[in-house]
């Protein structure tokens, strides 16, 4: 079955500097990559997604990045704020097929 | 914005006993599903519902879980004889249309906490 794996666990940055979060997936027919930030001890969020027929989406601050050869894609949140500190997960999946998450990468975000 | 509604937000059972967490789906959604998160650990899917049957499920959900839809708007998780280690944040979240083509939408959560 899919396995997605997620670097780094803990990521802190400077307010104002960019964080880069990255997954791989490990099965080619995955074709559907959501990200989600989840709060302490709130719902996870659809932040963005992207479908393995583009290589590339952005909205504001928040990009996501896809390499199918390579089996990677990537979250890139730019002019970072405090209220981005949060966990974020990445998923993948297959039409009709369950979302499998990776282990979550904690952003602080220091001001 | 329409949301997915949990309750209740937190359940208290002792080891043994049955438990029924409910969910009220996005109205115009058609498919449904319940994840598991453990305390610091990563959401894991525990099963999808559509056409009133279950199309998916996870190793997780064994013999003990049960889903149903038992009205036009409830979905509801059932835990038949809970273990302590049925402890965990339990998501509902439902989708437009297939689950692998658009993205799913979760409620607040059910913090499920067994003595």
């Amino acid at each position: 079955g899919e396995n997605v794996e997620q670097h780094p666990s803990t990521l802190s940055v400077q307010e104002g500097d960019s964080a880069v979060i990255k997954c791989t997936y490990s099965d080619s027919a995955s074709n559907y990559f959501p990200w989600y930030k989840q709060e302490l001890g709130k719902r996870p969020q659809l932040i963005i997604d992207i479908r393995s027929n583009v290589g590339e989406k952005k909205d504001q601050r928040i990009a996501v990045t896809l390499n199918k050869t390579a089996k990677h894609f990537s979250l890139h949140i730019t002019e970072t704020q405090p209220e981005d500190s949060a966990v974020y997960f990445c998923a993948a999946s297959m039409s009709g097929q369950n979302f499998v998450f990776g282990p979550g990468t904690r952003l602080s975000v220091l001001p | 914005e329409p949301e997915v509604t949990q309750t209740p937000s937190h359940q208290v059972t002792q080891m043994g006993q049955e438990v029924i967490l409910r969910c009220v789906p996005i109205s115009n959604h058609l498919y449904f599903y319940w994840y598991r998160q453990i305390l610091g650990q990563k959401v894991e899917f525990l099963v999808s519902f559509y056409n009133n049957e279950i199309s998916e499920k996870s190793e997780i959900f064994d013999d003990q879980f049960s889903v149903e839809r038992p009205d036009g708007s409830n979905f509801t998780l059932k835990i038949r004889s809970t273990k302590l280690e049925d402890s965990a944040m339990y998501f509902c979240a439902s989708s437009a249309m297939g689950q692998g083509n658009q993205p799913q939408h979760f409620g607040d959560g059910t913090r499920l906490s067994i003595l």
